[in-house]
């Protein structure tokens, strides 16, 4: 079965500062991987996905991760934090040949320093 | 208006008592989901249904049954709710992956519950 870590549960970033969050996977096969944030009080929305071609990839806000198979990580960044990015972050994992049932990590939660 | 709606959106209720939570979209979407998050331990899966006749548990199904009345529904039910299921709630979406579709899920707002 997959699996999902998020080692950092909070992150406190200063504005206009760098972020990285950290993402590791376990699962057999190619996978499907997913970030998606969850501001307060709202759903889940799809920051970026990969399922083949290009490792490094680009998504909504000005958000990036990188695809290491050696590694088994998805980890997600930001050149330059803003103040609305404060929310949860979550990466999950998708089995790829029996459906989309997404196995979710933990969470990260960021905050955001003015 | 929201493609996936959920309803209610805030319910508090008591040990014992049956709750239903209702999931309806207009994606036109095969796949239904139901999740619950709690904190620190992200979104679990209850129950998926791939489409109308099928319906198939996920990893924490004890103590949750569901029912897809059409295409565009899917209910949650606790027949006797309990306070550990105290939680937030999501239905969620998907298209079958293939070449251009990845499968990603989509959300509703969610259905927080507390059980007294």
């Amino acid at each position: 079965a997959q699996s999902v870590t998020q080692p950092d549960i909070h992150i406190t970033v200063s504005e206009g500062a760098s972020l990285e969050l950290r993402c590791n996977y376990s699962y057999g096969a190619t996978p499907y991987l997913f970030w998606y944030v969850q501001s307060p009080g709202q759903g889940l929305q799809l920051l970026l996905k990969y399922f083949s071609g290009d490792t490094l990839v680009q998504g909504i806000k000005g958000f990036e991760a990188e695809f290491k198979r050696s590694q088994s990580s998805f980890n997600l960044r930001k050149p330059s934090v803003h103040w609305s990015d404060a929310a949860e972050y979550f990466c999950a994992v998708g089995a790829g040949a029996a459906g989309n049932k997404l196995t979710f990590g933990g969470g990260t939660r960021v905050l955001v320093k003015p | 208006d929201a493609d996936v709606t959920q309803t209610p959106r805030n319910r508090i209720t008591k040990t014992g008592k049956r709750i239903m939570l209702e999931c309806s979209q207009t994606k036109g979407h095969d796949r239904m989901y139901w999740y619950r998050q709690d904190p620190g331990l992200g979104l679990r899966l209850i129950y998926y249904s791939f489409d109308v006749k099928d319906i198939n548990k996920g990893e924490i199904s004890d103590g949750y049954s569901v029912s897809r009345q059409a295409q565009a529904k899917f209910s949650l039910s606790l027949e006797s709710a309990i306070p550990n299921q105290t939680a937030l709630y999501f239905c969620a979406t998907s298209d079958p992956p293939g070449l251009r579709n990845t499968g990603e899920l989509f959300f509703g707002e969610g259905s927080r519950l507390t059980v007294l």
